[in-house]
């Protein structure tokens, strides 16, 4: 199966800070998708982005499918954007099994 | 609403009493599926479904049954939880693009 590899592990930010998280793909995928799981263990479609750029308030993802990556920039963040943060995508071949990174943890501090 | 429902949400059980938790969609999405969530492994596929009465494996099946008898419902069962199978329990329904997950099920078995 595919690798899904997520960047910075963990993350902390002031209030207001902006960042940038990565996602990076062992082979072509499609369905690429980020998440945001709150402190309650839910997990909160962010974006469906099998490739180009959204952008949804502060929020914004960028995904280059030819070099398998994707970015999700975070602006102007705030406290309730706590929380962890994963991509995940589908192998190009078939159906078949979300493949899930690791995860961003980010903290946001007031 | 668009959504995907869990029940329960939380269970505590004690080891080798069969339990069932039921998942169902209002999408009439043709795939369904199970993950698990535990600290360090992030999520993995139990099983999915890709249509009614049509289920296969995913990464970690072992200790899991499924029934796909409707195209909106999707349990899952333990016949016989151990206390390895403590974790938090996703469903998750797609079209075959975006996939979208229920609230999710905090089980701890003792």
């Amino acid at each position: 199966g595919i690798q899904v590899e997520q960047s910075p592990p963990d993350l902390i930010l002031q209030e207001g800070a902006n960042s940038t998280l990565r996602c990076n793909f062992s082979d072509s995928v499609n369905n690429l998708q980020w998440f945001h799981q709150n402190p309650w263990g839910q997990l909160i479609n962010l974006f469906y982005i099998p490739s180009g750029t959204k952008q949804n308030g502060r929020l914004s993802a960028t995904t280059v499918a030819t070099e398998r990556y994707s970015l999700l920039y975070i602006s102007s963040s705030q406290t309730t954007d706590s929380g962890v943060y994963f991509c995940a995508g589908r192998p190009t071949s078939g159906y078949s099994t979300l493949t899930f990174g690791k995860g961003t943890m980010l903290l946001v501090s007031p | 609403e668009a959504q995907v429902t869990q029940n329960p949400r939380y269970l505590i059980t004690v080891t080798g009493k069969k339990l069932t938790v039921t998942c169902s969609q209002n999408m009439n999405h043709e795939y369904m599926s199970w993950y698990r969530q535990d600290p360090g492994l992030g999520l993995r596929q139990i099983y999915y479904s890709m249509n009614v009465e049509v289920t296969d494996k995913g990464d970690v099946p072992e200790g899991y049954k499924v029934s796909r008898k409707e195209k909106r419902n999707f349990p899952l069962i333990l016949e016989s939880p151990s206390p390895n199978q403590t974790s938090l329990y996703f469903c998750a329904s797609s079209s075959g693009t975006e996939a979208f997950f229920g609230q999710g099920t905090r089980l701890t078995v003792v």
